[in-house]
C-alpha cells in the first residue's frame, strides 16, 4: 500500500462543476502540498498545509490531521483548471513522498 | 526572479555516455532538490541539499548517480554510465525554508537513453 492515496485518478468534468479531489495518507506528517502539473509538464506549488484550510483564488485546501486526509476543491471549475494534481507528504526532514496524481480534465 | 532554471530541456543521449543536468535555483533559497519522474514510479525524490551541503541522498539509485553544489546558484545531477531505464523528465525544485514555504519548480529535463 502506498504511504499517499489519492481519489479518483481520472476526474472528467463540466465546465463550472464544483470539484473535489481527496488525498489519504497513512504516515505522521509535518506537512502537506498540493501541486499542479500542467500538460506541458511543468509543476506549480498550489497549497502547503500543515493544519487547517487555505483558500486561493476558487481553489480551497483542507487537512484533517487526525484523520490523515486532505482535499483539494475547485469551485466554478473551468477548461483550464485541466491538470494532474498531486498530493505530497512531508515525512520527517524534508523528504516529499508524493501520490499517483489525479487527471482533471474540464469540458467546456 | 526567472525561477528556478534547469538545462538542457531534452536531453537523448545512448546508452553508456554521460549525462549532466544543470539547475539554477531561485536567489536566496537554501534548499535544493532533484526530482526524477516516470510514468511507472511517479514523482520521486533523489537528493536534497541545504546550504550546498548534501542531506539526504537515500533516494539516489545507484552509484551511477551522482549529484553536486558548487555554490548556491548552481547544482548538478549526472548519470555515468547512463541506461535506458534512466528515461525519465529530471526536476529539480528550490524553496526559502523546509515548513510554511512553498515549492519552487523548473521546467524539467527530458531524459531519453537509447
Amino acid at each position: 500500500k502506498n504511504e499517499v492515496e489519492q481519489s479518483p485518478q481520472n476526474l472528467t468534468a463540466q465546465e463550472g462543476e464544483f470539484i473535489t479531489i481527496n488525498c489519504s495518507y497513512s504516515v505522521g506528517i509535518s506537512a502537506l502540498h498540493w501541486l499542479q502539473q500542467h500538460p506541458g509538464g511543468g509543476i506549480v506549488s498550489l497549497f502547503m498545509l500543515s493544519s487547517g484550510k487555505k483558500k486561493h483564488g476558487r481553489l480551497i485546501a483542507t487537512i484533517n490531521i487526525q484523520e490523515k486526509h486532505s482535499s483539494l476543491h475547485i469551485t466554478a471549475s473551468h477548461p483550464r483548471d485541466s491538470a494532474v494534481y498531486i498530493c505530497a507528504v512531508m515525512v520527517g526532514g524534508s523528504r516529499l513522498t508524493f501520490g499517483e496524481g489525479t487527471q482533471l480534465t474540464v469540458n467546456p | 526572479d526567472a525561477g528556478v532554471i534547469q538545462s538542457p530541456r531534452h536531453e537523448v543521449t545512448e546508452m553508456g555516455q554521460e549525462v549532466t543536468l544543470r539547475c539554477k535555483p531561485i536567489s536566496g533559497h537554501d534548499y535544493l532538490f532533484w526530482y526524477r519522474q516516470t510514468m511507472m514510479r511517479g514523482l520521486e525524490l533523489l537528493i536534497y541539499f541545504n546550504n550546498n551541503v548534501p542531506i539526504d541522498d537515500s533516494g539516489m539509485p545507484e552509484d551511477r548517480f551522482s549529484a553536486k553544489m558548487p555554490n548556491a546558484s548552481f547544482s548538478t545531477l549526472k548519470i555515468q554510465p547512463s541506461e535506458p531505464r534512466d528515461s525519465a523528465v529530471y526536476f529539480c525544485a528550490s524553496s526559502q525554508r523546509v515548513l510554511g514555504s512553498p515549492l519552487h519548480f523548473g521546467n524539467g529535463t527530458r531524459l531519453t537513453v537509447t
